[in-house]
């Protein structure tokens, strides 16, 4: 059973231009969150999609940023115009159902450095 | 407004003692507190939990402990091992039932052979 898969690994991007960021769950998982940790920082939720659906986006800046999780392949994660700002690890997480119970199950992350 | 707080960026402790890592929470809604530990270049992987109806819950080498009245929980590590030596990060989730975690800082543990 294949742990949570995200590509790239690693992502350079001169300012200006779009970032997209993949996250396989693990199977049988339908819940997936993104993270975002800033350099000297801890994790900090972005969103949480189930599939086709947005569930809660309230971490998510209001520009530039979108997300999905289409019914068949990875969740996206995508970042139009990026910034130097942007430069940080973005990690996925996967569970089989929502509630506080339910561990979440990490990815390796996306390390997003922008020039 | 950080409702889950790391005070120590890093701790430092010989092989084979006691690691204590520390953590404070200002939300009295929180119902389930977790740990992750954390490598370099590697995704944050689940360590313990503790629900907030316990005080205590033990898995091997580690134990959390959880003080409600003072907001506080520590993971103890007895006996320490080099390969402890990782970012040690506590979370719980937000009471808005959707499970997304709301993290510490982190504690960054170094074990010295």
């Amino acid at each position: 059973n294949a742990g949570v898969m995200q590509n790239p690994r690693h992502l350079v991007r001169r300012r200006g231009q779009e970032a997209r960021l993949r996250c396989s769950p693990m199977k049988g998982h339908s819940h997936v969150y993104w993270y975002r940790q800033l350099p000297e920082e801890g994790l900090k939720f972005m969103v949480y999609l189930q599939k086709e659906n947005i569930i809660d986006e309230s971490g998510m800046p209001k520009e530039r940023f979108s997300a999905e999780f289409p019914k068949e392949g990875p969740s996206i994660l995508r970042i139009q115009q990026v910034v130097r700002g942007d430069s940080a690890a973005y990690f996925c997480a996967s569970s089989p159902q929502k509630g506080s119970q339910e561990t979440q199950y990490f990815g390796p992350g996306t390390r997003l450095l922008v020039l | 407004d950080q409702q889950v707080k790391q005070n120590s960026p890093s701790l430092s402790v010989q092989e084979g003692r006691i690691s204590i890592l520390n953590c404070d929470y200002t939300n009295s809604m929180f119902d389930y507190f977790l740990w992750y530990k954390k490598y370099p270049a590697e995704g944050p992987t689940f360590l313990i939990s503790i629900s907030s109806i316990k005080d205590k819950n033990e898995d091997g080498r580690f134990t959390v402990f959880l003080n409600k009245s003072a907001k506080h929980l520590s993971l103890h590590i007895v006996p320490s091992q080099p390969g402890d030596s990782a970012v040690y990060f506590c979370a719980a989730p937000d009471s808005s039932n959707t499970g997304k975690l709301i993290f510490g800082q982190g504690t960054t543990l170094q074990v010295k052979p």
